[in-house]
């Protein structure tokens, strides 16, 4: 079965970080592209950043840009989020996000259940 | 990065048709094939259910479908079914390199 499983979201304070990681499984995890999409409470879907399946390519949104950093190690089958400098407003469900292709971060085919996120002193 | 505009709510009973639009500019949704569509039940994941368009992943009902005409990118599903009931998010690829979703619609089959 392919699937994500996003881990490491908790408290952070605000300036503080917090590295999240997804594991994923089930398919030929270096042959996809990956996302990272977030939710704040009752509000709508934010993307945020994307990399390519060899991991040379990625994008930020500008809310987060400067901030946050996306990788992958492809031997471990596993996507990360490093977020620093957090602000209240990072405060979220973060989920992580299968794309349909290597190098398309656009459209995503497979998610996890999401991490949540909260950032308060 | 301006998100995409989605009517707030939507309502159809069952068997009726509704169609939720996704309006942008020529730098996102008028500029590219790029428009997805996601269901997202209340605390659940959203789902794949249309991308690049008009393309129904396998899997997906055939009562789901989208169309683009310019700036604005539509779902219309037909048959509306109770557990159609959910929110829905368009999205698109932007002349940025990145992703921008819309607000949401939230559909209720009354």
């Amino acid at each position: 079965e392919v699937q994500v499983l996003e881990s490491g979201g908790g408290l952070a304070q605000p300036g503080g970080s917090l590295r999240l990681s997804c594991a994923a499984s089930g398919f030929s995890f270096s042959g996809y592209a990956m996302s990272w999409v977030r939710q704040a409470p009752g509000k709508g879907l934010e993307w945020i950043s994307g990399i390519s399946g060899g991991g040379g390519g990625t994008d930020y949104a500008d809310s987060v840009k400067g901030r946050f950093t996306i990788s992958r190690d492809n031997s471990k089958n596993t996507l990360y989020l490093q977020m620093n400098s957090l602000r209240a407003e990072d405060t979220a469900i973060y989920y992580c996000a299968k794309c349909r292709t290597v190098t398309t971060k656009y459209d995503m085919d497979v998610w996890g259940q999401g991490t949540t996120v909260t950032v308060s002193s | 990065q301006s998100a995409l505009t989605q009517p707030p709510s939507v309502s159809g009973s069952p068997g009726q048709s509704v169609t939720i639009s996704c309006t942008g500019t020529s730098s996102d949704v008028g500029g590219y094939n790029r428009v997805s569509w996601y269901q997202q039940s209340p605390g659940t994941a959203p789902k794949l259910m249309i991308n690049e368009v008009s393309n129904r992943p396998s899997g997906v009902p055939d009562r789901f479908s989208g169309s683009k005409s310019g700036n604005t990118a539509s779902l219309t599903i037909s048959g509306l079914q109770a557990e159609d009931e959910a929110d829905y998010y368009c999205s698109s690829y932007t002349s940025s390199s990145t992703v921008v979703f819309g607000g949401g619609t939230k559909l209720t089959v009354l």
